[in-house]
């Protein structure tokens, strides 16, 4: 079965340093990975998405992620946070039952 | 373009009651899908639905059904609602349907159900 696991329930940085916010996948193929945030009082927003191109993939808003086989990783990085930034993060895995698995998310905290 | 749009907003019922969550989809997309998001965890599937047909079923119990019309618009029902149904009801519609890999989903705002 696919799942995704974030080790990091909660990431403080303060504004214009590095965001790492760190995931890990179990799958028995080649994933669909994704990493989605959502923002207080508002939907999930799609920031970027793995489907077995690059390995290395840009999104939305500066962000961008890599996925490492050998690592089972799918990390999410940005070079210099911004205080708009803070918001609930959510790795995600498509499972290949027509649904999404979501990770437990990770809290992310601007600091100015 | 509009997004994915859900009502009502907010809702508060009790015990025991049935409840009907309703979503429209993008223009276009014939897929819909329904997510619970109990508070501080990530969000649950809970069905899917394409040209009017369930496609997808999460593990949750019967009381949960729900119903996709020509429009492709949706609705979630549950019924004799616990106090643990209290969460942030989700919809995503997507173009295709097929489940497939590139098939993204978009995120409506939710509904928040509070039963008291």
């Amino acid at each position: 079965a696919q799942s995704v696991t974030q080790l990091d329930s909660h990431v403080s940085v303060s504004e214009g340093t590095p965001v790492l916010l760190r995931c890990n996948y179990s799958s028995s193929y080649s994933p669909s990975l994704f990493w989605y945030v959502q923002h207080p009082n508002k939907g999930l927003q799609l920031l970027l998405k793995y489907t077995s191109a690059a390995t290395l993939v840009k999104g939305i808003n500066g962000f961008e992620a890599e996925f490492k086989k050998s690592e089972t990783s799918f990390h999410l990085t940005k070079p210099s946070a911004h205080m708009s930034d803070a918001a609930e993060y959510f790795c995600v895995v498509y499972t290949g039952a027509n649904n999404l698995f979501f990770g437990t998310g990770t809290r992310l905290t601007v600091i100015p | 373009d509009a997004g994915v749009t859900q009502s009502p907003t907010h809702l508060i019922k009790t015990r025991g009651q049935q409840v009907t969550l309703r979503c429209s989809p993008i223009s276009g997309h014939k897929s819909v899908s329904w997510y619970q998001q109990v508070l501080g965890q990530g969000p649950q599937f809970i069905f899917q639905y394409y040209e009017k047909e369930e496609r997808g079923r999460g593990n949750f119990p019967d009381r949960f059904s729900a119903r996709q019309f020509p429009n492709y618009s949706s609705e979630l029902n549950v019924n004799a609602l616990l106090l643990g149904d209290s969460a942030l009801y989700l919809c995503a519609s997507s173009l295709a349907g097929t489940g497939g890999r590139t098939d993204t989903q978009y995120f409506g705002p939710g509904t928040r159900l509070t039963v008291l």
